[in-house]
């Protein structure tokens, strides 16, 4: 069982970065597809996007394309999302979730979230 | 995106009922659909994958069926730790998407 613990809650100005991080223990980080999930308050759940630590390839949804993105350490189990250009629009809880991933004719496809950090609050405010 | 469509939005129940929710996608995803539970201030829960298989740890009571673009998710009989929201999401295409939630609250 995969344990995810993510950083904590930040304010950020409109216009700057955010970038949070999401360690992973109990489990092997590179073979697991690791995603980001959104959620504003009291609102529903938003893939933003996902990375593949042991093919090193990144998937983005294309709402957040160019404004985001994931990287991994794997020398410390970690997983990063940076989002730019942030507008008030951005307040919200971000997750990261581990899970399976399976071959689709677009690539690799993340098959469920499993294992979820506990996530971060960003809030965007000036 | 394939969008996925949650009846009903909400719904009030009593311990020991049955609780069915239906989920409804925009186009065919045979059966890469997923259910979560999720409470306030917790991040979800895995209960279903693949339509219907249980996620180890979770109560039998929880069941999923369905295959195509028609999904459900049944709590044979309600206990106080499942009022909660509820989202089907499917892993068919990318980006993954949610259903816009489903909550169970207590009558």
């Amino acid at each position: 069982q995969v344990q995810l613990v993510q950083s904590g809650a930040e304010v950020k100005k409109p216009g700057s970065s955010v970038k949070v991080s999401c360690k992973a223990s109990g489990g092997t980080f590179s073979s697991y597809f690791i995603s980001w999930v959104r959620q504003a308050p009291g609102q529903g759940l938003e893939w933003m996007g996902g990375v593949i630590p042991i093919f090193g390839t990144t998937y983005y949804a294309q709402k957040f394309q160019g404004r985001v993105t994931i990287i991994t350490d794997e020398s410390t189990s970690t997983a990063y999302m940076e989002l730019s250009s942030l507008r008030s629009e951005d307040t919200a809880f971000y997750y990261c979730a581990t899970g399976p991933y399976s071959n689709s004719w677009y690539g690799k496809r993340a098959e469920n979230f499993q294992n979820w950090g506990q996530g971060t609050l960003v809030t965007v405010s000036s | 995106d394939i969008q996925m469509t949650q009846s009903p939005s909400s719904l009030s129940a009593s311990v020991g009922d049955r609780v069915t929710i239906t989920c409804r996608a925009s186009q065919t995803i045979s059966r890469y659909l997923n259910w979560y539970q999720q409470k306030p201030g917790k991040a979800p829960n895995l209960l279903i994958y693949a339509a219907s298989s249980l996620q180890s740890g979770v109560p039998s009571r929880f069941s999923g069926s369905g295959s195509g673009t028609d999904f459900t998710l049944t709590i044979s009989s309600l206990q106080l730790e499942d009022f909660a929201t509820y989202y089907c999401q499917q892993s068919y295409n990318t980006p993954p998407t949610f259903g816009q939630g489903t909550w169970v609250e207590i009558k």
